[in-house]
């Protein structure tokens, strides 16, 4: 069974600073691997996802992540921190086994931003 | 941009009544998905849908539930007889095809079950 971890339910940067939210994953076979964003009362936008190919990818608003195998992880990074990125944000797994596999949600980290 | 449209966004019920949550998925979409979040936890998968039946479902997607597409665009999701425990955010969901796609997520329904 696939799993996922965000480290940290909660962080906060500065507005300009360094944004970066942690995702490790727990599965036999790497998966496709994604990150959602959640603002208030919306739903869940796909911000960028990785399945195969170059490891590091971007999203969009300025986001990207990198696939390290190594490290089973899927950290999602951005250089400067704007107000409108406070919401929540999701890392989720997806098995390559299947056709139409679930996705699997880690517990979620809330961005919060200062200005 | 297409949407997945949910209706209603907000739905207060009373404990042991019916409840039906509406989507209206993508049109070209071919796989369909409910979802919820209980307040403060993480989002949970309830069921998928394929090829007009049920793909597969979670351990939460009991008999109180059902699924159903009835005509060409909508898909919904029936709670038979609520229970407290059911209040939470119920996102619906539609894709594309394979396990590399994304999934495109409706703004969802708030259910509060009193």
């Amino acid at each position: 069974a696939q799993s996922v971890t965000q480290l940290g339910s909660h962080v906060s940067v500065s507005e300009g600073a360094l944004v970066l939210l942690r995702c490790n994953y727990s599965s036999s076979v790497p998966p496709y691997l994604f990150w959602y964003v959640q603002y208030p009362n919306q739903g869940l936008q796909l911000l960028l996802k990785y399945t195969t190919g170059a490891t590091l990818v971007k999203g969009i608003n300025g986001f990207e992540a990198e696939f390290k195998k190594s490290e089973t992880s899927f950290h999602l990074t951005k250089p400067s921190a704007h107000m409108s990125d406070a919401a929540e944000y999701f890392c989720a797994v997806r098995s390559r086994n299947s056709g139409y596999s679930t996705l699997t949600f880690g517990k979620g980290t809330m961005l919060l931003v200062s200005p | 941009e297409p949407e997945v449209t949910q209706t209603p966004s907000h739905q207060v019920t009373q404990m042991g009544q019916e409840v039906i949550l509406r989507c209206v998925p993508i049109s070209n979409h071919l796989y369909f998905y409910w979802y919820r979040q209980i307040l403060g936890q993480k989002v949970e998968f309830l069921v998928s849908f394929y090829n007009n039946e049920i793909s597969e479902k979670s351990e939460i997607f009991d008999d109180q539930f059902s699924v159903e597409r009835p005509d060409g665009s909508n898909f919904t999701l029936k709670i038979r007889s609520t229970k407290l425990e059911d209040s939470a955010m119920y996102f619906c969901a539609s894709s594309e095809g394979g396990a590399n796609y994304g999934y495109t997520f409706g703004s969802g329904t708030r259910l509060t079950v009193v």
